[in-house]
C-alpha cells in the first residue's frame, strides 16, 4: 500500500512569501498519477495540480508542481491572501487505488 | 456549469443503514467514472470507492469493503452509495467526485458533500 507522506504539517509565511510544499511516497508514484488540491474551511477541495506538473483550468500560473518517483513538489511562486488553505497531495493508480496525504495547512504568519 | 449535487446524509445509529444519491448536471455523466470521497470532522480525506462509466467495475476502500455498495444510473445521470453496518467511524462529511479523464484520476469537479453522523 502507497502512504503519502506530506511536510511539514503546517506552514506559516507571509502573503508575497514562496510556499514549497512536500509529498513523499513511500514507493515509486507514476507522474501521471499525483495530483495537488486545495481545501478552504467549509468547501470542497478544489483540484491544483494533476499528473504532477499540469495546471487544472483555472488555476493561477503562480502554482507549479515538480517531481517524480517518490518526491513531489507544489511551489507556489508569490502567496496571495486567498492561497492560505490546506493542501493535499494524491497518487492514483496502486492499491488502495486512491490514497491522500494527511494535508499541508498553510496559515498566514 | 458542471455541478455534482449529494443527498441523503443525516444521523443514523450505529448498525444502521443510508443511502447517499450524487446528481450530475453539466456534463456527459455516462462518459466519467465517478468516486466518492469522504472527510472525517476535523481530518483528511479518504476515498472511499469509486465505480468506471459503465457501472462494472467498482472499488472499495478496506475500510468500506463487504458494507458499502456503489453503483450509477446513467439514465438518471445519478451516483448512489448504499451504506450498511454503519459505525461511529463512518461519521464524516461525504463528497462525490468527477474522475478527471480515463487515464488521469484526479478528480476534476466535487460536490459540497452531505453529512452522515452515526451515533446512539
Amino acid at each position: 500500500e502507497i502512504v503519502l507522506t506530506q511536510s511539514p504539517g503546517t506552514l506559516s509565511l507571509s502573503p508575497g512569501e514562496r510556499a514549497t510544499l512536500s509529498c513523499r511516497a513511500s514507493q515509486s508514484v507514476s507522474s501521471s498519477s499525483l495530483a495537488w488540491y486545495q481545501q478552504k474551511p467549509g468547501q470542497a477541495p478544489r483540484l491544483l495540480i494533476y499528473g504532477a506538473s499540469s495546471r487544472a483550468t483555472g488555476i493561477p500560473d503562480r502554482f507549479s508542481g515538480s517531481g517524480s518517483g517518490t518526491d513531489f513538489t507544489l511551489t507556489i511562486s508569490r502567496l496571495e491572501p486567498e492561497d492560505f488553505a490546506v493542501y493535499y497531495c494524491q497518487q492514483y493508480g496502486s492499491s488502495p487505488l486512491y490514497t491522500f496525504g494527511q494535508g499541508t495547512k498553510l496559515e498566514i504568519k | 456549469e458542471v455541478q455534482l449535487v449529494e443527498s441523503g446524509g443525516g444521523l443514523v445509529q450505529p448498525g444502521g443503514s443510508l443511502r447517499l444519491s450524487c446528481v450530475a448536471s453539466g456534463f456527459t455523466f455516462s462518459s466519467y467514472a465517478m468516486s466518492w470521497v469522504r472527510q472525517a470532522p476535523g481530518k483528511g480525506l479518504e476515498w472511499v470507492s469509486g465505480v468506471n462509466s459503465g457501472g462494472s467495475v467498482t472499488p472499495y476502500a478496506d475500510s468500506v469493503k463487504g458494507r458499502f455498495t456503489i453503483s450509477r444510473d446513467n439514465s438518471r445521470n445519478t451516483l448512489y452509495l448504499q451504506m450498511n453496518r454503519l459505525t461511529a467511524d463512518d461519521t464524516a462529511l461525504y463528497y462525490c467526485a468527477k474522475k478527471f479523464s480515463a487515464t488521469t484520476g484526479a478528480f476534476e469537479v466535487w460536490g459540497q458533500g452531505t453529512m452522515v453522523t452515526v451515533s446512539s
